[in-house]
């Protein structure tokens, strides 16, 4: 079965341009989750997504990110304008349906490398 | 504020050699998971341990959730260069939540 795809790769654009990271879910997986990863900060919770509708947006660093999920198999997250501290990999992971205490299982992509200058 | 602290930052061993890798928090976490990432690709779960005091075994790796649920530890027993890779631990802020917070990170290079 394919895993969590991730779209592009790698990423280079100027500043002020408009970027647009992509992932594709697990298929059957209801959670799905942003994060960003840099060396000085390490892996950062952007926002979260249950069903579809977004849950918790407290990590998005500020009004430039955007992020939707206009159905379970596809999501994007949004820069517009983007700055060269955005600079990052991108990561998107999903998880299965969540019952009771179980703790989430998290499928992460292979990550968006995004460079900004 | 990073709430989990990793140690060692760096390590680098032989072949066949032991060694412990530690997360520590001054706070309560519901449930500690531990990951691998190699260059390139993204996490991937280890292990998830949730009771205060477990120890789970995976093959050559045992992690240990620590009594009172604010740290953890994995250890890895002779050590081989396909262990090599960074190494996260990630704890739950709240019972039955999404919100996983990372730790700083280890990475480890298994020299053969």
């Amino acid at each position: 079965d394919a895993g969590v795809i991730q779209s592009p790769r790698h990423e280079v654009t100027e500043m002020g341009q408009e970027v647009t990271l992509r992932c594709k879910p697990i298929s059957g997986h209801n959670s799905l989750f942003w994060y960003r990863q840099t060396m000085m900060r390490g892996l950062e919770l952007l926002i979260y997504f249950n069903n579809n509708v977004p849950i918790d947006d407290s990590g998005m660093p500020e009004d430039r990110f955007s992020a939707k999920m206009p159905n379970a198999s596809f999501s994007t997250l949004k820069i517009q304008p983007s700055e060269p501290r955005d600079s990052a990999v991108y990561f998107c992971a999903s998880s299965p349906r969540h019952t009771g205490r179980n703790p989430y299982e998290q499928y992460f992509g292979p990550g968006t490398r995004l460079t900004v200058t | 504020t990073q709430l989990l602290e990793q140690s060692p930052q760096f390590l680098s061993i032989q072949e066949g050699e032991n060694l412990t890798v530690y997360c520590n928090s001054s706070s309560v976490f519901s449930s500690l998971q531990w990951y691998r990432q190699e260059p390139g690709e993204g996490p991937v779960l280890l292990v998830t341990v949730v009771t205060g005091g477990e120890v789970k075994k995976l093959k050559r790796l045992t992690f240990q959730f620590g009594d009172a649920r604010k740290d953890s530890s994995l250890h890895i027993t002779a050590a081989q260069p396909g262990d090599t890779g960074l190494y996260l631990c990630a704890g739950e802020m709240g019972a039955g939540t999404y919100k996983y917070i990372f730790g700083t990170g280890t990475r480890l290079k298994v020299l053969a």
